[in-house]
Protein backbone atom coordinates (compact mmCIF):
# COMPACT_ATOMS: atom_id res chain seq x y z
CA UNK A 1 0.00 0.00 0.00
CA UNK A 2 0.82 3.19 -0.83
CA UNK A 3 1.67 5.63 2.11
CA UNK A 4 3.58 8.02 4.22
CA UNK A 5 4.39 6.65 7.23
CA UNK A 6 5.46 9.43 10.32
CA UNK A 7 6.33 8.21 14.01
CA UNK A 8 5.47 8.52 16.77
CA UNK A 9 1.89 9.83 16.60
CA UNK A 10 1.68 10.74 19.86
CA UNK A 11 4.93 12.93 21.79
CA UNK A 12 4.78 14.21 25.20
CA UNK A 13 8.43 15.74 25.78
CA UNK A 14 10.07 18.64 28.01
CA UNK A 15 11.61 21.73 27.08
CA UNK A 16 15.11 21.59 25.51
CA UNK A 17 15.28 17.53 25.21
CA UNK A 18 15.96 17.28 21.81
CA UNK A 19 13.36 15.17 19.48
CA UNK A 20 13.29 13.53 16.39
CA UNK A 21 10.34 12.81 13.88
CA UNK A 22 10.72 9.87 11.40
CA UNK A 23 8.95 10.04 8.43
CA UNK A 24 9.12 7.23 5.06
CA UNK A 25 7.35 7.36 2.22
CA UNK A 26 7.57 3.96 -0.18
CA UNK A 27 6.06 5.85 -3.25
CA UNK A 28 9.70 6.40 -4.60
CA UNK A 29 8.44 10.50 -4.41
CA UNK A 30 11.21 13.11 -5.29
CA UNK A 31 9.12 15.97 -2.79
CA UNK A 32 8.90 15.89 1.10
CA UNK A 33 7.78 17.97 3.02
CA UNK A 34 7.15 18.59 6.65
CA UNK A 35 3.54 21.11 8.09
CA UNK A 36 2.63 22.13 10.81
CA UNK A 37 -0.95 22.28 11.87
CA UNK A 38 -2.22 25.21 14.34
CA UNK A 39 -5.74 26.16 15.28
CA UNK A 40 -7.18 29.03 13.17
CA UNK A 41 -3.51 28.93 10.94
CA UNK A 42 -4.38 26.15 8.83
CA UNK A 43 -1.02 23.82 7.68
CA UNK A 44 2.45 25.78 7.72
CA UNK A 45 5.09 24.19 5.66
CA UNK A 46 8.50 24.08 7.42
CA UNK A 47 11.02 22.89 5.30
CA UNK A 48 11.19 20.85 1.84
CA UNK A 49 12.88 18.69 0.12
CA UNK A 50 13.06 18.37 -4.13
CA UNK A 51 15.67 15.78 -3.63
CA UNK A 52 18.37 13.17 -1.73
CA UNK A 53 20.45 15.91 -0.42
CA UNK A 54 18.25 19.03 -1.63
CA UNK A 55 16.22 20.79 0.87
CA UNK A 56 14.69 24.26 1.99
CA UNK A 57 13.03 26.38 4.48
CA UNK A 58 9.34 26.86 4.10
CA UNK A 59 7.10 29.28 5.91
CA UNK A 60 8.29 28.70 9.77
CA UNK A 61 11.76 26.78 9.83
CA UNK A 62 12.89 28.43 13.10
CA UNK A 63 13.74 25.88 15.61
CA UNK A 64 13.85 22.91 12.94
CA UNK A 65 15.85 20.77 11.14
CA UNK A 66 15.67 18.25 8.42
CA UNK A 67 18.22 15.82 6.42
CA UNK A 68 17.21 13.71 3.41
CA UNK A 69 19.97 11.04 3.08
CA UNK A 70 17.93 8.90 1.51
CA UNK A 71 15.35 9.53 -1.05
CA UNK A 72 12.38 7.58 1.21
CA UNK A 73 13.20 9.11 4.47
CA UNK A 74 12.76 12.81 5.70
CA UNK A 75 13.31 12.88 9.59
CA UNK A 76 12.60 16.28 11.22
CA UNK A 77 14.43 17.33 14.23
CA UNK A 78 14.02 19.29 16.82
CA UNK A 79 17.24 20.06 18.55
CA UNK A 80 15.93 22.50 21.54
CA UNK A 81 11.79 22.19 21.48
CA UNK A 82 10.22 24.82 23.07
CA UNK A 83 6.35 24.99 24.14
CA UNK A 84 5.67 27.18 20.73
CA UNK A 85 6.09 24.07 19.64
CA UNK A 86 3.31 22.30 20.52
CA UNK A 87 1.17 21.24 17.43
CA UNK A 88 -0.17 18.67 15.28
CA UNK A 89 3.05 17.65 12.81
CA UNK A 90 2.51 16.08 8.94
CA UNK A 91 4.55 14.82 6.69
CA UNK A 92 3.60 14.80 3.34
CA UNK A 93 5.16 13.90 -0.59
CA UNK A 94 4.52 13.82 -3.66
CA UNK A 95 5.32 12.83 -7.35
CA UNK A 96 7.13 15.81 -8.46
CA UNK A 97 5.72 19.05 -6.52
CA UNK A 98 3.59 21.35 -9.16
CA UNK A 99 1.06 20.10 -9.97
CA UNK A 100 1.03 16.98 -8.76
CA UNK A 101 -0.68 17.28 -4.81
CA UNK A 102 0.91 15.68 -1.72
CA UNK A 103 0.14 12.36 0.49
CA UNK A 104 0.14 13.47 3.98
CA UNK A 105 1.29 10.84 7.10
CA UNK A 106 -1.45 10.67 9.73
CA UNK A 107 0.21 12.94 11.65
CA UNK A 108 2.15 13.47 15.06
CA UNK A 109 0.52 15.09 17.74
CA UNK A 110 4.09 17.02 19.90
CA UNK A 111 3.95 18.64 23.38
CA UNK A 112 6.35 19.96 25.02
CA UNK A 113 5.86 20.97 28.25
CA UNK B 1 0.96 36.54 -2.92
CA UNK B 2 -0.58 33.10 -2.26
CA UNK B 3 -3.19 33.22 0.49
CA UNK B 4 -6.06 31.01 1.00
CA UNK B 5 -9.25 32.55 3.50
CA UNK B 6 -11.70 30.12 4.70
CA UNK B 7 -13.89 32.59 6.64
CA UNK B 8 -16.47 30.04 8.30
CA UNK B 9 -14.28 28.79 11.24
CA UNK B 10 -17.39 26.70 12.64
CA UNK B 11 -20.50 25.44 10.77
CA UNK B 12 -23.04 23.35 12.70
CA UNK B 13 -26.25 21.90 10.86
CA UNK B 14 -28.86 19.45 11.46
CA UNK B 15 -28.25 15.96 9.39
CA UNK B 16 -29.85 15.93 6.10
CA UNK B 17 -29.27 19.71 5.60
CA UNK B 18 -27.23 21.39 2.52
CA UNK B 19 -23.88 23.08 3.46
CA UNK B 20 -21.33 25.26 1.74
CA UNK B 21 -17.56 25.64 2.69
CA UNK B 22 -16.50 28.55 1.35
CA UNK B 23 -12.96 29.23 -0.30
CA UNK B 24 -11.23 32.20 -1.81
CA UNK B 25 -8.06 32.50 -2.55
CA UNK B 26 -5.13 34.96 -4.06
CA UNK B 27 -2.33 34.13 -6.54
CA UNK B 28 -0.22 35.78 -9.20
CA UNK B 29 0.10 32.91 -10.93
CA UNK B 30 -2.44 32.03 -13.95
CA UNK B 31 -1.32 28.50 -13.44
CA UNK B 32 -2.32 26.74 -10.45
CA UNK B 33 -4.32 23.78 -8.27
CA UNK B 34 -6.57 23.85 -5.86
CA UNK B 35 -7.41 21.09 -3.38
CA UNK B 36 -10.15 20.42 -0.75
CA UNK B 37 -8.78 18.18 2.33
CA UNK B 38 -11.03 16.60 5.01
CA UNK B 39 -9.65 15.94 8.28
CA UNK B 40 -12.03 13.93 10.39
CA UNK B 41 -11.46 13.54 14.22
CA UNK B 42 -8.96 10.82 13.76
CA UNK B 43 -6.66 13.32 12.29
CA UNK B 44 -5.52 12.38 9.39
CA UNK B 45 -5.82 14.34 6.01
CA UNK B 46 -8.27 12.91 3.63
CA UNK B 47 -7.75 14.10 -0.59
CA UNK B 48 -10.95 15.06 -1.63
CA UNK B 49 -10.00 17.11 -4.87
CA UNK B 50 -7.96 18.96 -7.29
CA UNK B 51 -9.04 21.40 -9.95
CA UNK B 52 -6.55 23.48 -11.94
CA UNK B 53 -6.60 27.00 -13.01
CA UNK B 54 -7.87 26.25 -16.31
CA UNK B 55 -10.44 24.19 -15.75
CA UNK B 56 -13.98 25.75 -14.52
CA UNK B 57 -16.36 22.95 -14.89
CA UNK B 58 -18.14 22.09 -11.62
CA UNK B 59 -17.48 18.60 -10.22
CA UNK B 60 -19.56 16.52 -8.68
CA UNK B 61 -19.03 13.53 -6.56
CA UNK B 62 -21.76 11.81 -4.92
CA UNK B 63 -23.44 14.07 -2.56
CA UNK B 64 -20.12 16.35 -2.73
CA UNK B 65 -20.35 18.94 -5.41
CA UNK B 66 -17.66 22.11 -6.15
CA UNK B 67 -18.11 24.86 -7.96
CA UNK B 68 -14.86 27.02 -8.82
CA UNK B 69 -15.40 30.57 -10.06
CA UNK B 70 -11.85 32.21 -11.46
CA UNK B 71 -14.20 35.64 -11.65
CA UNK B 72 -14.11 35.76 -7.69
CA UNK B 73 -11.55 33.53 -6.81
CA UNK B 74 -13.37 31.03 -5.46
CA UNK B 75 -13.51 27.20 -5.08
CA UNK B 76 -16.34 26.69 -2.85
CA UNK B 77 -17.22 23.28 -1.34
CA UNK B 78 -20.96 22.16 -0.78
CA UNK B 79 -21.83 18.62 1.03
CA UNK B 80 -26.08 17.68 0.16
CA UNK B 81 -27.80 16.32 2.61
CA UNK B 82 -24.61 16.23 4.82
CA UNK B 83 -24.57 13.41 7.34
CA UNK B 84 -22.65 12.88 11.37
CA UNK B 85 -20.10 11.38 9.34
CA UNK B 86 -19.49 14.52 7.32
CA UNK B 87 -18.42 16.14 10.73
CA UNK B 88 -14.94 17.32 10.17
CA UNK B 89 -12.13 20.23 9.77
CA UNK B 90 -11.99 21.31 5.76
CA UNK B 91 -9.22 22.67 4.37
CA UNK B 92 -8.70 24.46 0.63
CA UNK B 93 -5.41 24.35 -0.05
CA UNK B 94 -3.60 26.40 -3.41
CA UNK B 95 -0.52 25.34 -5.39
CA UNK B 96 1.04 27.40 -7.78
CA UNK B 97 3.16 26.59 -10.91
CA UNK B 98 6.05 29.15 -9.09
CA UNK B 99 5.54 27.89 -5.68
CA UNK B 100 6.75 24.68 -6.83
CA UNK B 101 6.45 21.97 -3.64
CA UNK B 102 4.65 24.38 -1.46
CA UNK B 103 0.85 23.97 -0.48
CA UNK B 104 -0.82 26.56 0.85
CA UNK B 105 -3.61 26.48 3.21
CA UNK B 106 -6.95 28.25 4.39
CA UNK B 107 -7.63 28.39 8.34
CA UNK B 108 -9.80 25.25 7.86
CA UNK B 109 -13.39 25.10 8.31
CA UNK B 110 -14.97 23.03 11.58
CA UNK B 111 -18.27 21.46 10.33
CA UNK B 112 -20.53 19.72 12.84
CA UNK B 113 -23.17 17.62 11.68
CA UNK B 114 -26.09 16.99 14.22
CA UNK B 115 -28.31 14.19 14.10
Amino acid sequence: EAQVTQNPRYLITVTGKKLTVTCSQNMNHEYMSWYRQDPGLGLRQIYYSMNVEVTDKGDVPEGYKVSRKEKRNFPLILESPSPNQTSLYFCASSLGGFPYGYTFGSGTRLTVV
Amino acid sequence: AQKVTQAQTEISVVEKEDVTLDCVYETRDTTYYLFWYKQPPSGELVFLIRRNSFDEQNEISGRYSWNFQKSTSSFNFTITASQVVDSAVYFCALSEETSGSRLTFGEGTQLTVNP
